[in-house]
C-alpha cells in the first residue's frame, strides 16, 4: 500500500530562512510526487510534481523539491522563506497511468513565518 | 489555466436537510474529478472518485446513498449530502484532473455546517 509521511506537524521559521519540509512516502512502483500548499480555509494549491527526469523540480512562488530515490524521499525546499509563505504543505503521492488517479496525501506540516 | 471552482464555499443547514455543492472545471475538461473531506487541523480524505457519465467510485467506508456523486458533464461534478446530520460537518474539497497539465487541481473548498 502506498503511504506518504510528513515527520514535521508544526514548524516554525523566520522571514528571510532557509526552509526545508520532509515528506518521505512509500510506493511500490513509480511514483508520481506532488507538493500543495493549502492557506486557512483555502483549497490546495499545486506548488511542483515529480514523475521522471531531472531529480530537482522547480516550482511556483520560489519552492523547489529534490526526488532521491534511495532515501525514498521528496523534500521541499525554499531560500528565503516570506510572511506570506505560512500555510500547509501537504506531500501526496500516486502512479502515473496516464490517466487520473487517486492521491494519497501526507498529514501535512503547518508553516509558521516569524517576522 | 487549470482553475477549479466550488459553490457554495460555505452552506449551513439544518439536520436531516440536503445539501448540493457543485464543483466545476473552468477552463479545462475534466472527465475525472475527485470528492475529498478534510477534519479541522487533518489531511485530505479521499471520499469518492467522479467518472463523466459514469457512476462514482466510493472508497470504503463512505456511505454511497447518503453522499451521492453526479458528474453529468466534462465540467461539473455535484456532490449531494443527504439527510445531513451534524457530524457530516466538515470541509469538503473537490479536485479535477487536467490531462494536460498532469496533476489533481483542487478547488477552493466548502465549509458545510450542519446544525
Amino acid at each position: 500500500a502506498q503511504s506518504v509521511t510528513q515527520p514535521d506537524i508544526h514548524i516554525t521559521v523566520s522571514e528571510g530562512a532557509s526552509l526545508e519540509l520532509r515528506c518521505n512516502y512509500s510506493y511500490g512502483a513509480t511514483p508520481y510526487l506532488f507538493w500543495y500548499v493549502q492557506s486557512p480555509g483555502q483549497g490546495l494549491q499545486l506548488l511542483l510534481k515529480y514523475f521522471s527526469g531531472d531529480t530537482l523540480v522547480q516550482g511556483i512562488k520560489g519552492f523547489e523539491a529534490e526526488f532521491k530515490r534511495s532515501q525514498s524521499s521528496f523534500n521541499l525546499r525554499k531560500p528565503s522563506v516570506h510572511w506570506s509563505d505560512a500555510a500547509e504543505y501537504f506531500c501526496a503521492v500516486g502512479p502515473f497511468t496516464g490517466t487520473a488517479s487517486k492521491l494519497t496525501f501526507g498529514t501535512g506540516t503547518r508553516l509558521q513565518v516569524m517576522l | 489555466g487549470a482553475v477549479v471552482s466550488q459553490h457554495p464555499s460555505r452552506v449551513i443547514c439544518k439536520s436531516g436537510t440536503s445539501v448540493k455543492i457543485e464543483c466545476r472545471s473552468l477552463d479545462f475538461q475534466a472527465t475525472t474529478m475527485f470528492w475529498y473531506r478534510q477534519f479541522p487541523k487533518q489531511s485530505l480524505m479521499l471520499m469518492a472518485t467522479s467518472n463523466e457519465g459514469s457512476k462514482a467510485t466510493y472508497e470504503q467506508g463512505v456511505e454511497k446513498d447518503k453522499f451521492l456523486i453526479n458528474h453529468a458533464s466534462l465540467t461539473l461534478s455535484t456532490l449531494t449530502v443527504t439527510s445531513a446530520h451534524p457530524e457530516d460537518s466538515s470541509f469538503y474539497i473537490c479536485s479535477a484532473y487536467n490531462h494536460d497539465a498532469g496533476g489533481q487541481y483542487f478547488g477552493p473548498g466548502t465549509r458545510l455546517t450542519v446544525t
